[in-house]
């Protein structure tokens, strides 16, 4: 079946302008997670829904940053204002929640975005 | 709070060695770990997972891990390298209090030699 999809794979913008980065997580999965991974680093936690809802956006760095997923599916996170330390690679997981009590998430290939 | 060391940030082995990959976390209550696998230009698979089952765990591609929490480690091995498991290893730890986050280590490049 069909994994965990982002689009773009690579964005490049200026300094300044805003950017959507967009996950389709697998068919049926109710968690999202949206991650940050720079270069030489493991991932670093940004966000988590739980249908629509974000249930943590506690690793958001600032109001910069923000994140949807109206309808329960597709996820869209936001940059407005980029600034060139938001460079990195955007790595979407999604997983069920349920009766195994442990959490197997399935990633994207990511998104890699260099603001100039 | 959670966190995962890995030591080493990359590991140089010859085809055909050990693999040892080291993993120690801190946790308060039982976690569940993870390791995951990055190839260059992929994104991360999972190798295998401890869920407090079995403290010997096997995964994918002939590694396995053993979760010790006298040692609160979770180390990652392999009998023998061969050339195609040169890769970036991640091990992570959720718990269901942290509404199952993944907290990351920094990841072990392993480099393989002919």
């Amino acid at each position: 079946g069909a994994g965990v999809s982002q689009t773009p794979s690579n964005k490049v913008t200026e300094k300044g302008k805003y950017v959507e980065l967009r996950c389709d997580p697998i068919s049926g999965h109710t968690a999202l997670y949206w991650y940050r991974q720079s270069l030489g680093q493991g991932p670093e936690f940004l966000i988590y829904f739980q249908g629509t809802g974000a249930a943590d956006d506690s690793g958001l760095p600032n109001d910069r940053f923000f994140a949807v997923r109206p309808e329960g599916s597709v996820s869209t996170l936001k940059i407005q204002r980029t600034e060139r330390g938001d460079s990195a690679v955007y790595l979407c997981a999604s997983s069920i929640l349920g009766e195994n009590r442990y959490n197997e998430q399935f990633f994207g290939p990511g998104t890699r975005l260099t603001v100039l | 709070a959670q966190s995962v060391t890995q030591l080493g940030s990359h590991v140089s082995v010859s085809e055909g060695a050990l693999v040892l990959l080291r993993c120690n976390y801190s946790s308060s209550v039982p976690p569940y770990l993870f390791w995951y696998v990055q190839y260059p230009n992929q994104g991360l698979q999972l190798l295998l997972k401890y869920t407090s089952a079995a403290t010997l765990v096997k995964g994918i591609n002939g590694f396995e891990a053993e979760f010790k929490k006298s040692e609160t480690s979770f180390h990652l091995t392999k009998p023998s390298a061969h050339m195609s498991d040169a890769a970036e290893y991640f091990c992570a730890v959720s718990h269901e209090d942290s509404n199952y986050q993944l907290i990351w280590g920094a990841g072990t490049k392993l480099i393989i030699k002919p």
